[in-house]
């Protein structure tokens, strides 16, 4: 069975710190492993992760794949409020067309 | 970038009764369309892939003939969900992916209420 797991699932910070979230999968016929941020609504697209060891990175957040050990981490520098959110990932796969398994996210919350 | 759209966002409606939900790519050919269904505090779980002009594939555990899917054109996919009762109540999502690349793009969401 296809699975993705999240750690922790839930973090409390304050403001300024750096936040590490983990992301592990195990799912055959991987294609990418994607991240979204969770607010209110639906999910909105951070990354698409397809090659292991190359950081991607967008202004305080970066994320980088390790497809050996079948994890991802997201990394969010100099927290502010405005991050707090549920954070997912999911494993892409190629059948019926880019089928995503989600894991069971971290909820972030940014104290300031 | 990518914009898809999701009609109604809120809907209630009584035990018994049908309900459809559309969900639009914008600016964009969408060749599968996903939905989902979220509860509250927890991970999107899909329920079926739709291509455009074939049937839609349901996940394990999801009824064809409650949530029917039709995918007619490149741009719609629509969720009807029959005889609604309350354990229906919960947050659909759509989201929709072009041929070319594995990214999905999520519409607003419909928060569905059955009384």
């Amino acid at each position: 069975e296809d699975k993705v797991v999240q750690s922790p699932l839930s973090l409390v910070v304050h403001e300024g710190d750096t936040v590490t979230l983990n992301c592990s999968y195990e799912v055959t016929n991987f294609r990418s492993l994607l991240w979204y941020k969770q607010e209110k609504k639906a999910p909105t697209f951070l990354f698409m992760l397809t090659s292991s060891g190359i950081e991607k990175k967008s202004g305080r957040l970066s994320s980088i794949l390790d497809k050996k050990e079948l994890f991802s981490i997201l990394n969010i520098t100099a927290t502010q409020t405005g991050d707090s959110a549920v954070y997912l990932c999911a494993a892409n796969l190629p059948e019926y067309g880019n089928k995503l398994v989600f894991g069971a996210g971290t909820i972030l919350r940014v104290k300031s | 970038g990518a914009v898809v759209s999701q009609h109604p966002s809120r809907v209630i409606c009584k035990s018994g009764t049908s309900v459809k939900i559309e969900c639009r790519s914008l600016d964009f050919q969408a060749t599968t369309m996903f939905w989902y269904r979220q509860f509250p505090k927890k991970s999107l779980m899909l329920m079926a892939t739709s291509n455009e002009g074939s049937k839609a594939t349901y996940e394990q555990g999801v009824e064809k003939d409650k949530f029917l899917i039709n995918h007619a054109s490149l741009t719609l996919s629509t969720l009807t969900v029959t005889s609604a009762h309350p354990e229906d109540s919960s947050f659909y999502i759509c989201s929709a992916s072009s041929e070319s690349g594995g990214e999905q793009f999520f519409g607003p969401g419909t928060r569905l209420t059955v009384l």
